[in-house]
This record gives C-alpha cells, sequence and structure tokens, in this order.
C-alpha cells in the first residue's frame, strides 16, 4: 500500500504546548499535504509543501519534509483547545492522492 | 478553495436498502472524487469521477454497489446499493483545484441497521 503511516497514533498535551506529529510515505512525491479533521466532518486543507522545499511555515503551524527519508512533520505551536481534531497527512503523486493513517490530537484546556 | 456542499449530512438506513449521496461545488471542476472513511479509520478513495466519462473505481469497489453519476462540471451523486452495517461510514466527496490540491465536502455519515 502507499498509504502514509502516521505517528503517533494519538497526542495528549496541554493548551499552550508544542505538538509534533510526523508523517512516512513510500514513493515518491509530487508534494505532501496536510489536512485537519474535526470529529466526523470534512477534511480543511492546512498546508501544502512541494517535493523541493524543506521547509514551510502558516501561522502557528510548521511543516518540514525529507525526501531522503521519505518523511514529513507537522509542529502546531502554542496549542489550543480547538486544535482537538485529528490530523493527515496525504501524499501527491502523479494523479493519486493517498491519506496517512492520522494522528489524533487533544489539547487539554 | 472551492466549497463543497453534501446532501444528506447523515441518515440511518436500513439494511438491503441504497441511499444516493449529493455533491454540488460552487465552481466548476474537472475532477472529483469519492471517499469512504470507516469509524477511526484513514479516507479509503472509492473512485474518480470526470465529467462525461464513466468513473474509475479503485481495487474493492465496483460500480453496481457504488453507482456515480457526473452529469455536469459542478454536481456529482454516489449511491451506496443494497447496504449493508459493513457500509456504515463517513463518506466524502472532494475535488481537486490547482492541480495540487484537493477539497473536502463535509461529509455524509452513514449508519446502516
Amino acid at each position: 500500500s502507499q498509504q502514509g503511516e502516521e505517528d503517533p497514533q494519538a497526542l495528549s498535551i496541554q493548551e499552550g504546548e508544542n505538538a509534533t506529529m510526523n508523517c512516512s510515505y513510500k514513493t515518491s512525491i509530487n508534494n505532501l499535504q496536510w489536512y485537519r479533521q474535526n470529529s466526523g466532518r470534512g477534511l480543511v486543507h492546512l498546508i501544502l509543501i512541494r517535493s523541493n522545499e524543506r521547509e514551510k511555515h502558516s501561522g502557528r503551524l510548521r511543516v518540514t519534509l525529507d525526501t531522503s527519508k521519505k518523511s514529513s512533520s507537522l509542529l502546531i505551536t502554542a496549542s489550543r483547545a480547538a486544535d482537538t481534531a485529528s490530523y493527515f497527512c496525504a501524499t501527491h503523486t502523479g494523479n493519486q492522492f493517498y491519506f496517512g493513517t492520522g494522528t489524533s490530537l487533544t489539547v487539554i484546556p | 478553495s472551492a466549497v463543497i456542499s453534501q446532501k444528506p449530512s447523515r441518515d440511518i438506513c436500513q439494511r438491503g436498502t441504497s441511499l444516493t449521496i449529493q455533491c454540488q461545488v460552487d465552481s466548476q471542476v474537472t475532477m472529483m472524487f469519492w471517499y469512504r472513511q470507516q469509524p477511526g479509520q484513514s479516507l479509503t478513495l472509492i473512485a474518480t469521477a470526470n465529467q462525461g466519462s464513466e468513473a474509475t473505481y479503485e481495487s474493492g469497489f465496483v460500480i453496481d454497489k457504488f453507482p456515480i453519476s457526473r452529469p455536469n462540471l459542478t454536481f456529482s451523486t454516489l449511491t451506496v446499493s443494497n447496504m449493508s452495517p459493513e457500509d456504515s461510514s463517513i463518506y466524502l466527496c472532494s475535488v481537486e483545484q490547482g492541480g495540487d490540491t484537493q477539497y473536502f465536502g463535509p461529509g455524509t455519515r452513514l449508519t446502516v441497521l
């Protein structure tokens, strides 16, 4: 399967702390994207990083990409209770998208 | 980014019946996708629907079970046929824009009794 693997599966932190989640994949990619999903809802696109980029920022989000290791990380700084959600990475290869297994983040107020 | 709506948002259905899920986009798009997300799982692509052609199904999904229509560039339907409890999932439609990003509808939560 080309589906990405994410770790940890679940993460629980205190409000104000940083949250880091990782994604590993198996094939070469055009880009990698991170999505957030609140319970039982649709996915919200957070950030896209292209295969020739190593790091990208958007607000409190920081994404890194290491194509040699086929891995990416998403860092959420100064977490808030509203960040509680599941986070998925998705790799874009050709015209195919493959979603990772997801990390469930709980931010405790 | 595209704004996508889905109907119904949720439904509870009896075994053996069928449900048609609608997906409406506020702009014209070439490619639309249908995903299934079983409880606690990641997304699994069911099929890709391009306007004017037959949908392309992924391994494990067949047209008889999940017929798809794509009558124009802003609308698509997915039917879940002859349902069983194993079909209980969230069904999501998405569109590709900019050649590299997918945007998702809010999902349809289906429970089959």
